[in-house]
C-alpha cells in the first residue's frame, strides 16, 4: 500500500517564477492538506482540498493556489516567488468530509523548494 | 489567533534519563497531536489526542492532554539513541470564521547521548 507521495523531490526556481507542486494521497483517503516548512520551524497550514473544493485556508496569500482531481490527487502552485518561499512544501492526507484531524494525518516525503 | 509553544526548543539527555516536553496553547482545542521528524524527513504521526484527560502510551514515549489548562506533555522514559529526532505539537483550530486548521509548535529537537 503506497503512502503519500509527493513530487518532484527537490526544485529550485529563481524569483518571479511560478512553481507547481504534486501530491498523490494514500491509498483510502480523499483529503489533502498542504504545509510549508520554513527550516527550523514548525510546518504551516496553507490549505486543504476536499471534493475538487478548497475547504478551508490558513494565512497565506492569493499567490497560493491549489487543484484537486477526480483521483483526490492535488496540485499546489505558487506565482511569483520570493526568496522566502524556500521551504519544505508537505503534503498530508486523511480520510472524510471537511478537516478529518480527528484522525492521523498521513504525510509525505515533502519537496524541497529553493528560491534564488 | 491560536498560539502554540513548545518547550524546551532543544533538549539534551543522557540514555536511561527521563524528561517531559511541554505545548501550551493558547485558546480552547479539543484536540493534540505529536508528530516526530528525523532530520530531511518528513512527519511521522506518534499521538492523537482527543478528549481532555486523554493520556496514550508507545514504548518510551507517553502523551497526555489538560485541555482545561491548554497543557499537552510528551513524556520520554528511559530515553535511548533511537529517540533523538524533533517532535512537534500540533493543535487542532477553528478560527472565528468558522475555518478549521492544525496549528504546529515549533518543535524541540531532541538529542540522547550514550
Amino acid at each position: 500500500d503506497a503512502g503519500v507521495t509527493q513530487s518532484p523531490t527537490h526544485l529550485i526556481k529563481t524569483r518571479g517564477q511560478q512553481v507547481t507542486l504534486r501530491c498523490s494521497p494514500k491509498s483510502g483517503h480523499d483529503t489533502v492538506s498542504w504545509y510549508q516548512q520554513a527550516l527550523g520551524q514548525g510546518p504551516q497550514f496553507i490549505f486543504q482540498y476536499y471534493e475538487e473544493e478548497e475547504r478551508q485556508r490558513g494565512n497565506f496569500p492569493d499567490r497560493f493556489s491549489g487543484h484537486q482531481f477526480p483521483n483526490y490527487s492535488s496540485e499546489l502552485n505558487v506565482n511569483a516567488l520570493l526568496l522566502g518561499d524556500s521551504a519544505l512544501y508537505l503534503c498530508a492526507s486523511s480520510w472524510g468530509p471537511g478537516l478529518s484531524f480527528t484522525d492521523t494525518q498521513y504525510f509525505g516525503p515533502g519537496t524541497r523548494l529553493t528560491v534564488l | 489567533e491560536l498560539k502554540v509553544e513548545q518547550n524546551p526548543l532543544f533538549l539534551s539527555m543522557q540514555e536511561g534519563k527521563n524528561y517531559t516536553i511541554y505545548c501550551n496553547y493558547s485558546t480552547t482545542s479539543d484536540r493534540l497531536y505529536w508528530y516526530r521528524q528525523d532530520p530531511g524527513k518528513s512527519l511521522e504521526s506518534l499521538f492523537v489526542l482527543l478528549s481532555n484527560g486523554a493520556v496514550k502510551q508507545e514504548g518510551r514515549l507517553m502523551a497526555s492532554l489538560d485541555t482545561k489548562a491548554r497543557l499537552s506533555t510528551l513524556h520520554i522514559t528511559a530515553a535511548v539513541h533511537d529517540l533523538s529526532a524533533t517532535y512537534f505539537c500540533a493543535v487542532d483550530y477553528i478560527t472565528q470564521g468558522g475555518s478549521e486548521k492544525l496549528v504546529f509548535g515549533k518543535g524541540t529537537k531532541l538529542t540522547v547521548n550514550p
